[in-house]
């Protein structure tokens, strides 16, 4: 079955603990991006990635890092989480690029006391 | 600044009423897409319009794009309870230097039985 997977779902830890949202998808997709998506503001793209080794920030990249060492995997890295970071994130894979059907995870819900 | 604004933000009938869902812009895109998110999941696509004026037809869900493809509309015909859901209209903006999707604010719509 063709689909975004993302690990954790559900994530409650504490300020300046390290940690890592992974994303893998089967589709053989060039295009992967993160999303957050907080009440009232819709989904911000916080990275994306056109390919493996390439990397670009979003519009709200700030306290975040991304990887593509592969081409199904896009990890999601917060190296010093902050409250301001409790979110809904989605993972996002394309075959080409911003114009292609964006086919989402199925999110992660993050929580940062 | 969000470039992509959607309104109304929510809207709550009646099944068997019918109702329409705006994106504004004042930028031009080269193509517009439609999504439903359902709580606990992550967005799909509902349709892609890219020719100014064009109309698609989904079923009881009927989509365009403004001649000047600033803007776009989602109308729907006789809602049931199962068209409940956030749907979010993302652009694909023309001319613009980055691969960065842009993603409206969002339209939280329920259908009372």
């Amino acid at each position: 079955e063709a689909q975004v997977t993302q690990n954790p779902r559900y994530l409650i830890t504490v300020t300046g603990k390290k940690l890592t949202v992974t994303c893998s998808q089967n589709m053989n997709h060039e295009y992967m991006s993160w999303y957050r998506q907080d009440p009232g503001l819709g989904l911000r793209q916080i990275y994306y990635s056109m390919n493996v080794e390439v990397t670009d920030k979003g519009d709200v990249p700030e306290g975040y890092k991304v990887s593509r060492k592969e081409k199904r995997n896009f990890p999601l890295i917060l190296e010093s989480p902050s409250p301001n970071q409790t979110s809904l994130y989605f993972c996002a894979s394309s075959l080409y690029g911003k114009g292609d059907e964006q086919y989402f995870g199925p999110g992660t819900r993050l929580t940062v006391t | 600044t969000q470039l992509l604004e959607q309104s109304p933000q929510f809207l709550s009938i009646q099944e068997g009423e019918n109702l329409t869902v705006y994106c504004n812009s004042s930028s031009v895109f080269s193509s517009l897409q439609w999504y439903r998110q359902e709580p606990g999941e992550g967005p799909v696509l509902l349709v892609t319009v890219v020719t100014g004026g064009e109309v698609k037809k989904l079923k009881r869900l009927t989509f365009q794009f403004g001649d000047a493809r600033k803007d776009s509309s989602l109308h729907i015909t006789a809602a049931q309870p199962g068209d409940t859901g956030l749907y979010l209209c993302a652009g694909d903006r023309y001319g613009g230097a980055t691969n960065k999707l842009i993603f409206g604010t969002g339209t939280l719509l329920a259908v009372q039985p």
